[in-house]
């Protein structure tokens, strides 16, 4: 299957502090995600980016599809508590998403 | 609008039993995805369906079935439950369209096969 790497698997910062993590892929994709997961709930879709090169921001959430098309990387300004979770990356293509392994975010106040 | 409404939220079952994992969706999306969340990992796809009456087999469709005889629901089966399918499983939709692939997930289902 198709194998997308996220690093960090794990970060703790304080409070206010910016995150930064990335995904890399052995295959291009056509468009990238990115999905925030809380415990015991469903991925919910942060940022969807559809073009090489493209950078869009949400809020505090900047995410960037790179150029070769088989990376990504989503940044968070000012972190808050409530950004804790586990954060997926994800490349669509052929009808399916193929998820990054995750990376768990923990926000010390 | 609900979303995408799974249920059980959890469940156990013993080896070799069945049971039907129910999805259903309420914005007339056309695609619809079960996809499976063991611990630690990111989601596979099992099966898909881009509307009424048409499935296809994802990643990981060994030991389930679909079927989808209705815009809104998508039902997955385990017809002989097995340890390996111990894991959360979650629906998910979407609208059709290039460039809608902001997938909408349910809340999972907790299975437990022992």
């Amino acid at each position: 299957g198709q194998q997308l790497n996220q690093s960090p698997q794990s970060m703790f910062i304080q409070e206010g502090e910016d995150v930064s993590m990335n995904c890399t892929s052995s295959s291009i994709f056509n468009t990238w995600l990115w999905y925030k997961q809380d415990p015991g709930e469903g991925p919910v879709l942060l940022i969807a980016l559809y073009k090489a090169g493209e950078l869009t921001s949400n809020g505090r959430l900047t995410a960037q599809f790179g150029i070769t098309r088989k990376d990504s990387f989503l940044n968070i300004s000012a972190s808050i508590p409530s950004d804790v979770g586990i954060y997926f990356c994800a490349g669509h293509r052929s009808n399916n998403l193929f998820f990054g392994t995750g990376t768990r975010l923990t926000v010390i106040p | 609008n609900a979303g995408v409404t799974q249920t059980p939220k959890f469940r156990i079952l013993k080896i070799g039993q069945s049971m039907t994992l129910q999805c259903t969706q309420d914005m007339n999306h056309n695609y619809m995805y079960w996809y499976r969340q063991d611990p630690g990992m990111g989601l596979k796809l099992i099966y898909y369906s881009v509307g009424a009456g048409i499935t296809d087999k994802g990643e990981v469709p060994n030991g389930y079935n679909v079927s989808r005889s209705t815009t809104e629901d998508f039902p997955l089966r385990l017809e002989l439950a097995a340890p390996s399918q111990t894991s959360v499983y979650f629906c998910a939709s979407r609208p059709y369209g290039q460039g809608n692939y902001g997938y909408t997930f349910g809340s999972g289902t907790r299975l437990t096969v022992v």
